[in-house]
């Protein structure tokens, strides 16, 4: 079965440097999760989209920004990248809010 | 705010010692997910509760989801080192902006063959 797909599996960065991770959700789910978890951390919400409109926002920083396209993927763009920005970088995907989500394998961001 | 609270933080077993790890929310939740995260890997979803007073079982698994629907259990019998990894929970709750989903803190569960 398709998973949730993320690019790219890892990246590194100098600071103050952008970057761009792509997440391709399961087919016919309708919500899209961004998660940042750091090192030993549970997994902290940024943000989230129903049907290509943002529906929830949490500890996204300004610098970030997020939205989701025509075709259900979605991209997480983060500019000026800081140190404390490495970490890894969850999405994850369901049918609506009612159901399990599934994640997808992640992208490792390190920032140098 | 709305907060799910997760213990033990992590713990460590003989393989074969049982395992429990709790949830508690400060407020009543719609459904609560488990999901377990492998080192290294992503969080996998196991199961979902939605009834008050659920139990569900997975081969060595039992979760159950509290009569007032604020609190849950997965408990691990028999552990073996495959269960190796940090368990989250995730409760479902009406907020002021619609349903969230908030996750636990996490229990991370060694165990030593």
């Amino acid at each position: 079965a398709a998973g949730v797909i993320q690019s790219p599996r890892h990246l590194i960065k100098e600071k103050r440097e952008t970057a761009t991770l792509k997440c391709y959700p399961i087919p016919r789910h309708d919500t899209v999760y961004w998660y940042q978890q750091g090192p030993g951390q549970d997994p902290q919400f940024l943000i989230s989209f129903y049907e290509k409109m943002q529906s929830d926002k949490g500890s996204i920083p300004d610098r970030f920004s997020a939205q989701q396209f025509s075709d259900y993927h979605s991209e997480l763009n983060m500019s000026s990248l800081e140190l404390g920005d490495s970490a890894l970088y969850f999405c994850a995907s369901s049918f609506g809010s009612n159901y399990g989500y599934t994640f997808g394998s992640g992208t490792r961001l390190t920032v140098v | 705010g709305q907060q799910v609270m997760q213990i033990p933080q992590y713990q460590h077993v003989q393989e074969g010692e049982d395992f429990t790890t709790y949830c508690n929310s400060s407020t009543t939740l719609s459904n609560i997910q488990w999901y377990k995260q492998r080192p290294g890997g992503h969080p996998v979803f196991l199961i979902q509760l939605v009834k008050s007073g659920e139990v569900k079982k997975q081969k060595r698994l039992t979760f159950q989801f509290g009569e007032a629907k604020k609190n849950s259990s997965l408990h691990i019998t028999a552990t073996q080192t495959t269960d190796v990894g940090t368990y989250f929970c995730a409760g479902l709750a009406m907020g002021t902006g619609g349903f969230k989903t908030i996750f636990g803190a996490g229990t991370r569960l060694f165990v030593k063959a």
